[in-house]
């Protein structure tokens, strides 16, 4: 079954705590990308991979790192989380040509 | 990308079809349209997308205009589980989704 999993779903922390969020794709899709969602504000993204050691800034980056070193694999990395990270997060994949996105089920990060 | 208009909310009686609009007057020749929707706080999910012909698929039906200045999604027969935000969004070859505020589909009993 195509899929995009996330991990993990739900996450409290406290601030300035080293975290990773998982993003795992089985579809062999070159691209991928963060997005964050919060109230009035929609989704919006955070950075995205063209491939493999290819990743780029999306519109809301600072605070965030991601890295790609395999194609299934794109890791969500707060260094220093705040409180204004406190969001859902949502991780997505697709293929090159005019193809769908796929999206994770999501995590919900409270930062306190 | 170009921009696209919704409309905030619409509602729609259980079993009827339901018309969602999306208007995208700037929209260039190699821009595709795509509909996603939200349910609840769950990852989007797609539904359908459309260059410049009418699309249908198990799910729904896209119908472009012919100056592809707007679309209408249609669910030919809603259902409760089909009560969520739906997305139009229009992109290039960049790749990147970008979302708007979206129509709140309320499906009614």
């Amino acid at each position: 079954e195509a899929q995009v999993t996330q991990n993990p779903r739900y996450l409290i922390t406290v601030t300035g705590k080293k975290l990773t969020v998982t993003c795992s794709q089985n579809m062999n899709h070159e691209y991928m990308s963060w997005y964050r969602q919060d109230p009035g504000l929609g989704l919006r993204q955070i950075y995205y991979s063209m491939n493999v050691e290819v990743t780029d800034k999306g519109d809301v980056p600072e605070g965030y790192k991601v890295s790609r070193k395999e194609k299934r694999n794109f890791p969500l990395i707060l260094e220093s989380p705040s409180p204004n990270q406190t969001s859902l997060y949502f991780c997505a994949s697709r293929g090159l040509m005019n193809t769908e996105a796929f999206f994770g089920q999501g995590t919900r990060l409270t930062v306190v | 990308d170009a921009k696209t208009t919704q409309p905030t909310s619409m509602d729609c009686a259980e079993g009827r079809a339901a018309n969602l609009p999306c208007n995208h007057s700037t929209i260039s020749g190699n821009e595709y349209v795509y509909w996603y929707r939200q349910i609840h706080s769950q990852g989007p999910q797609y539904i359908i997308h459309g260059l410049k012909n009418n699309e249908t698929n198990e799910m729904a039906s896209l119908i472009i205009t012919e100056d592809r200045k707007s679309s209408t999604l249609i669910l030919p027969h809603a259902t409760l589980r089909d009560t969520a935000v739906y997305y139009c969004i229009v992109i290039d070859s960049n790749y990147k989704l970008t979302f708007g505020k979206g129509t709140l589909l309320t499906v009614n009993p």
